[in-house]
Parts: structure tokens; C-alpha cells; sequence
């Protein structure tokens, strides 16, 4: 059974730095590309970022190149997502996902809530 | 960037009606389309993949079509625990873009 938990989300004050993780349990985790979608409060979906398999193949949203770097340990079956310079129009759910083959995704985590507030 | 709108932003609908939901992507996208149901404070659960695919357990009265611009997800005879956020995602190679969803309320 597919199971994706994701972990690190809090208050952060803006311009500071916020790492997210996600376990990854029941799958080949190394086999898979994986995800990180946000919502903002009342909004709506907005992918941010996913890496392939090997770590190798790596896409940002452009709202958050330069900023966020999204990177795995599969020995671990872990994925991360580190955030620097944090604005407030970063305040969201994160999500991670398991792609299906590079397209969508079949399974989500519960997410986790990041706040950007002074 | 492609860009991908949906309407209605919000349909009313009772139990039992039949219910289409309309996204219309920026420029041609051939069937790289999914649908995604939503529920407040819950992750999106994929419901069609390759614009008209049901994706395993999900019930056949959820349907898909379209092709390259305009796309449509269709609920025949809605039921109560379909009343959720829906939104559409297109998918490539290097980003992936949802529509701003669309919101099933009850009538």
C-alpha cells in the first residue's frame, strides 16, 4: 500500500528557510518520478517542482526557480524540498505526490502547511 | 506557457443530475489532460488520465473527452459524494499546469 507522509511545514518568517520532507513507503520509491504541488489558503493547485528516479531530471515552476531545490535520497525513500528566501505568497499546503510516469499523479500525501509570516 | 480555464467556476447541481465541466487549454495539448476530484482539506484524487482513461476504482459514471484545445469532464447521474472541487491538469515533459478548478455545489 502506497503511503507518502510529509513533514517539516511551521511558521517561518519571510526571507528565511523551510525544508519539507516526505516518506515514501509501499512502492519502489527509486523507480518513480516524485512531486511537490502546493495550495494556497481558498486557492487552487499549483505544481512546483518534480525530480525523476535517479535525481537526475529535476523542473521548477518558474513562481519558485532559484528559490526552492527539490531533491531524494532513495535509500531512504525519501523526498525533500528545501525553501529559501520565503515570501508570503509561499504560505500553502505542500503536497508530495508519486508520479505515473511523468505525467500525473496516483497518490498524494495528507500535506503539510507552510506559513510566511513576520 | 500553456494556460488552462475551466468553467463553470461553480455549477449547482442536484443528486441524480448529469453534470459537464469544461477546460480549454492556451494552445493544442493533444489528450496529455487529467481530472482530479478534490474534497476541503483533502489531497486531489485522480479520477481520468489521457484526457478520457478512467484510472482504476474510480466509478464509470466519471467520463472524459477531448482532444488538442477544449476538454470536458462529464458526471452522469451525480451522486452525493461527488460534490467536490474539480480541476484539470495538462502535463509535459518538463512542467505541468492546472486549471483553477471547479466547484460542484449542491442545488
Amino acid at each position: 500500500q502506497v503511503h507518502l507522509v510529509e513533514s517539516g511545514g511551521g511558521l517561518v518568517k519571510p526571507g528565511r528557510s523551510l525544508t519539507l520532507s516526505c516518506a515514501a513507503s509501499g512502492f519502489n520509491f527509486g523507480d518513480h518520478y516524485m512531486s511537490w504541488i502546493r495550495q494556497a489558503p481558498g486557492k487552487g493547485l499549483e505544481w512546483v517542482s518534480h525530480i525523476s528516479g535517479s535525481g537526475l531530471t529535476i523542473y521548477y515552476a518558474d513562481s519558485v526557480k532559484g528559490r526552492f531545490t527539490i531533491s531524494r535520497d532513495n535509500a531512504k525513500n525519501s523526498l525533500y524540498l528545501e525553501m529559501n528566501s520565503l515570501r508570503a505568497n509561499d504560505t500553502a499546503v505542500y503536497y508530495c505526490a508519486r508520479d505515473v510516469g511523468a505525467t500525473t499523479w496516483d497518490h498524494w500525501g495528507q500535506g503539510a502547511l507552510v506559513t510566511v509570516s513576520s | 506557457d500553456i494556460q488552462m480555464t475551466q468553467s463553470p467556476s461553480t455549477l449547482s447541481a442536484s443528486v441524480g443530475d448529469r453534470v459537464t465541466i469544461t477546460c480549454r487549454a492556451s494552445q493544442s495539448i493533444s489528450t496529455w489532460l487529467a481530472w482530479y476530484q478534490q474534497k476541503p482539506g483533502k489531497a486531489p484524487k485522480l479520477l481520468i488520465y489521457k484526457a478520457s482513461t478512467l484510472e482504476n476504482g474510480v466509478p464509470s459514471r466519471f467520463g472524459g473527452s477531448g482532444s488538442e484545445t477544449e476538454f470536458t469532464l462529464t458526471i452522469n447521474s451525480l451522486q452525493p459524494d461527488d460534490f467536490a472541487t474539480y480541476y484539470c491538469q495538462h502535463y509535459d515533459t518538463n512542467f505541468r499546469t492546472f486549471g483553477q478548478g471547479t466547484k460542484v455545489e449542491i442545488k
